[in-house]
C-alpha cells in the first residue's frame, strides 16, 4: 500500500464546475499537508498549505485535511480553463521533513 | 514567491556521457535542496536530500554513484547523471527549502533528460 493514495484521473469539468481532488494516506503522524499544481512540463507550484486538521481558504481554493480519516480535499471553485493542470498532494511529518507526494490528478476544464 | 532555477531546462545526450544539471536559489539561501525524479503521469520520487557543506542524502534504491549531487553554497546544487543511459531519460526536478523556514519547499522548473 502507497503512504499516500491519489486517482490520477483525469477529470474534466465543465467552466465554473467545483471541482473536488482528494487523498488518502496510511501514515497518521503526517501532520503538514500541501497541495501543488504542476502544468505540463514545469515545476510544481505551491497553492495551499496546511498543518494538522482543519480548513483553509484562499480565493477560489479551499483545502480541508480530516486526520481522523486520513483523508485530505481541496476544493476549486468556479473552475477556470487556466485550471487545467496536475493537482498533487504532498504531506510531511514535521515541518521541514521529506514530502511524500500523491500520484496527482490531471485536472480539464473545458471553456 | 522565492524563486528556484534550473538548468538546463531540457538535454538530450548520447548514451554512456555524464550530464550535469544545476539548481539555483535566485532570491535566498537555501540550506537544503532536494532532488526528485518523475516519470510522465507518475509522481515525483525524492531521489536525495542536499545539504550546503555536506554529503548528500541518498533515498533507498538511488545509485549514489550513479547520481552525483554536489551543494557547494548556499544558492547552488548539481546533479550530474553518470554514464547515462535510455532508462535514466526523466524529468528532474528540484527544490529548495529557505534557510530557516520549517515548511514551504520552492521547486524548480525541472530540466527533462533523454538519453538516446
Amino acid at each position: 500500500q502507497k503512504e499516500v493514495e491519489q486517482d490520477p484521473g483525469p477529470l474534466s469539468v465543465p467552466e465554473g464546475a467545483i471541482v473536488s481532488l482528494n487523498c488518502t494516506y496510511s501514515n497518521s503522524a503526517f501532520q503538514y499537508f500541501m497541495w501543488y499544481r504542476q502544468y505540463s512540463r514545469k515545476g510544481p507550484e505551491l497553492l495551499m498549505y496546511t498543518y494538522s486538521s482543519g480548513n483553509k481558504e484562499d480565493g477560489r481554493f479551499t483545502a480541508q485535511v480530516d486526520k481522523s480519516s486520513k483523508y485530505i480535499s481541496l476544493f476549486i471553485r468556479d473552475s477556470q480553463p487556466s485550471d487545467s493542470a496536475t493537482y498533487l498532494c504532498a504531506m510531511s511529518l514535521g515541518g521541514g521533513g521529506k514530502l511524500i507526494f500523491g500520484q496527482g490528478t490531471e485536472l480539464s476544464v473545458k471553456p | 514567491g522565492a524563486v528556484v532555477s534550473q538548468h538546463p531546462s531540457w538535454v538530450i545526450c548520447k548514451s554512456g556521457t555524464s550530464v550535469k544539471i544545476e539548481c539555483r536559489s535566485l532570491d535566498f539561501q537555501a540550506t537544503t535542496m532536494f532532488w526528485y525524479r518523475q516519470f510522465p503521469k507518475q509522481s515525483l520520487m525524492l531521489m536525495a536530500t542536499s545539504n550546503e557543506g555536506s554529503k548528500a542524502t541518498y533515498e533507498q534504491g538511488v545509485e549514489k554513484d550513479k547520481f552525483l549531487i554536489n551543494h557547494a553554497s548556499l544558492t547552488l546544487s548539481t546533479l550530474t547523471v553518470t554514464s547515462a543511459h535510455p532508462e535514466d531519460s526523466s524529468f528532474y526536478i528540484c527544490s529548495a527549502r529557505a534557510q530557516g523556514n520549517t515548511g514551504e519547499l520552492f521547486f524548480g522548473e525541472g530540466s527533462r533528460l533523454t538519453v538516446l
